[in-house]
């Protein structure tokens, strides 16, 4: 059975306080590896796809890499609307993405 | 903008009843995938739709069921409502079997 880990479940990070979510993985043939952003109360956000270990890709303060069994996204000088829940999700080609329960964020000023 | 539209935002139903909730997405996205988020959790998987016609399932009961149409809309159906199907409901399209993109979300509440 596919299983999606994050940590931690809820990180407090003062303003340009760099620091880093992890989201492990168990699956039995990966696909893609998505970072979504989500704001209470509201839909997913997409941030990034990564399909194979090595990868990386950056949008403004974030910045997601892909290893084998382990994807880490890291957000470098963080700011007070950075705060969401960041949820990191696979795809094994199985019609479905399956995701972790998320990381929490908040940023304080 | 991701260009999925969920209706309504919010509904209220009691224990038993049957709900109906709508999505539309982007012209050109053939799948149309529905999960359920319950309070401090990921989204799990209901079921997807490609070119209307059932793709794949997640663990879900068959009281959960889906449409899509041709003009890139899709019904997710309940029936029989129990209380721990309160959750926010979740719909995402896609132009192929790579992104998702998720509308707003429907918040359900079963008494």
């Amino acid at each position: 059975e596919d299983q999606v880990t994050q940590s931690p479940e809820a990180l407090r990070l003062q303003e340009g306080e760099s620091s880093s979510l992890n989201c492990s993985y168990t699956v039995s043939g990966l696909r893609g590896l998505f970072w979504y952003r989500q704001d209470p109360g509201k839909g997913p956000e997409f941030l990034f796809t990564l399909y194979s270990a090595g990868e990386e890709k950056e949008k403004e303060r974030l910045k997601a890499t892909l290893t084998k069994k382990e994807s880490f996204l890291h957000i470098t000088a963080p700011k007070p609307e950075d705060s969401a829940t960041y949820l990191c999700a696979v795809d094994t080609g199985r019609r479905a993405l399956t995701f972790g329960s998320g990381t929490r964020l908040q940023v304080q000023p | 903008e991701t260009g999925v539209t969920q209706s309504p935002t919010h509904l209220i139903k009691t224990r038993g009843q049957q709900v109906t909730l709508r999505c539309s997405s982007q012209s050109g996205h053939n799948t149309v995938s529905w999960y359920q988020q319950a309070l401090g959790q990921g989204p799990q998987f209901i079921f997807q739709y490609y070119r209307e016609e059932e793709n794949g399932r997640g663990n879900f009961p068959p009281r959960f069921s889906g449409l899509q149409f041709p003009n890139y809309s899709s019904e997710l159906n309940v029936n029989a409502l129990e209380l721990d199907d309160s959750a926010l409901y979740l719909c995402a399209s896609s132009p192929s079997e790579e992104t998702q993109y998720f509308g707003p979300g429907t918040r359900l509440l079963v008494l």
